[in-house]
């Protein structure tokens, strides 16, 4: 059974500053999703990893992919406060899993001034 | 640009009662899963088609059924509502390759169940 745990689940950072999540999963998979979900709000599409190595990046977030590690991160540069939301990441469990998305349990960022 | 959408935002709903919620998306994809979402718990899987009239069960289908008549078209049943169920319901399809596309969601529809 695929497992997808991210840490840390909350994260309090000062604006301006520099962190990662991270996103560690249990099976071997070459596709990682990352989510964005605001307060009361749906998951948005962030960043689509489907290569070991892969690195995406927009504005002040960056994600990559190590398919041999099994891990993925979000970097996030110079925080602003309209990063505060809640950052999933998925895992395509491939053919075995009907290739469902397994998701971690989401971390909360909040970014103070 | 709507692509999934969910027909209530807010539903408020009696015990005992039969509560449908709606899913339509308008891409063509064959798959369809209805989560829901719980403080602490993240995203659980409750059901999902990966084409009309094909039914799964996911992590958690007790007390919940599904339809999928037309392939645009994925409605979750609570037969009996309880207070338990009381959560935000989330809507998504993909294609059948997940790949470049990953999942698109609803909106999300918060079901009160008083």
């Amino acid at each position: 059974e695929l497992k997808v745990e991210q840490n840390p689940l909350f994260l309090s950072m000062q604006e301006g500053k520099n962190y990662t999540i991270y996103c560690n999963y249990s099976t071997t998979s070459d596709r990682l999703y990352w989510y964005r979900q605001d307060p009361g709000k749906s998951l948005e599409s962030l960043f689509v990893l489907l290569s070991n190595g892969a690195v995406k990046q927009e504005g002040r977030l960056m994600a990559s992919l190590d398919t041999k590690a099994r891990l993925s991160t979000l970097h996030i540069t110079a925080a602003v406060h309209d990063l505060s939301a809640t950052y999933f990441c998925a895992v395509d469990g491939g053919e075995t899993s009907g290739s469902r998305l397994t998701f971690g349990e989401g971390t909360q960022l909040t970014v103070n001034p | 640009d709507v692509k999934v959408t969910q027909s209530s935002r807010y539903l408020v709903k009696r015990t005992g009662e039969k509560v449908f919620l709606e899913c339509v998306q308008d891409m063509d994809h064959e798959n369809m899963f209805w989560y829901r979402q719980d403080p602490g718990l993240g995203l659980r899987l409750i059901y999902f088609s990966y084409d009309v009239k094909m039914k799964e069960k996911g992590d958690i289908p007790e007390g919940y059924s599904v339809s999928r008549e037309k392939k645009e078209r994925f409605s979750l049943i609570l037969e009996s509502a309880s207070t338990n169920q009381t959560s935000m319901y989330l809507c998504a399809s993909s294609k059948p390759e997940t790949g470049f596309w990953g999942y698109t969601f609803g909106s999300g529809t918060r079901l009160t169940v008083v």
